[in-house]
């Protein structure tokens, strides 16, 4: 079993849908999730992190947290055609660890369509 | 404020060689983060740096090193490289070390084994 799983790709959106990524992992104890963009030949982008349960908003962008199921999701909303790229879900190590050691998923290509 | 800056950008190598890649953090910000990223393998760890100090280790051979100055400016070494070596190197700061700490990527260094 991978240690972070992302579901697999490409994944291809009208202009102004929602574009919904998934993410598990299998490190119980891990405390910190972030999504990374990463457009081709370009290095990675953060453009979301969270730590509780819950639901966490940053413009057109969602992360959900479920730590009982081990799964964290991004929305995109109003997809647009800039937001094509691939998108990493990265796992920060758990309280007990330490260092900044992230464990990444291998990415969902998003293709969002004029 | 300036991001991370990575030197170089690009990079040729003959097997056998070795190289030295440098990473200035973001200013203000002690721990950096090596990654290697392959088409194959995704990203991964290398090591971490806080302090002068190597925080964690990924599960990559010895030729792989690296260090920290104590302007936080941090450097990774190659050794007798190998084909496989051909990779896009990134450095990631952070604040300080730990998990609850985002991490910014810089601009990457692309090197290429013949």
């Amino acid at each position: 079993q991978k240690e972070v799983e992302q579901n697999s790709g490409p994944l291809s959106v009208p202009e102004g849908a929602i574009a919904s990524l998934n993410c598990t992992y299998s490190d119980r104890v891990s405390q910190s999730f972030f999504w990374y963009r990463q457009y081709s030949g370009k290095s990675p982008e953060l453009i979301m992190s969270i730590y509780s349960n819950g639901d966490k908003e940053d413009g057109r962008f969602t992360a959900q947290l479920n730590k009982a199921s081990q799964y964290v999701s991004l929305l995109i909303r109003d997809s647009q055609p800039s937001d094509s790229a691939t998108y990493l879900c990265a796992v920060g190590p758990g309280k007990e660890t330490s260092g900044s050691r992230l464990t990444f998923g291998e990415g969902t290509q998003l293709t969002v369509n004029p | 404020k300036a991001g991370v800056t990575q030197t170089p950008r690009y990079l040729i190598k003959t097997r056998g060689q070795q190289v030295t890649l440098s990473c200035s953090p973001i200013s203000g910000h002690r721990s950096v983060s090596w990654y290697q990223q392959t088409p194959g393998q995704g990203l991964q760890f290398l090591f971490e740096y806080f302090s002068e100090t190597q925080r964690n280790k990924g599960n990559f051979p010895g030729r792989f090193s690296g260090r920290q100055f104590s302007n936080s400016r941090s450097e990774m070494n190659v050794s007798t490289l190998e084909l496989g070596d051909s990779a896009l190197y990134l450095c990631a700061s952070s604040f300080s070390a730990g998990g609850s700490y985002e991490q910014y990527f810089g601009p990457g260094t692309r090197l290429t084994v013949t």
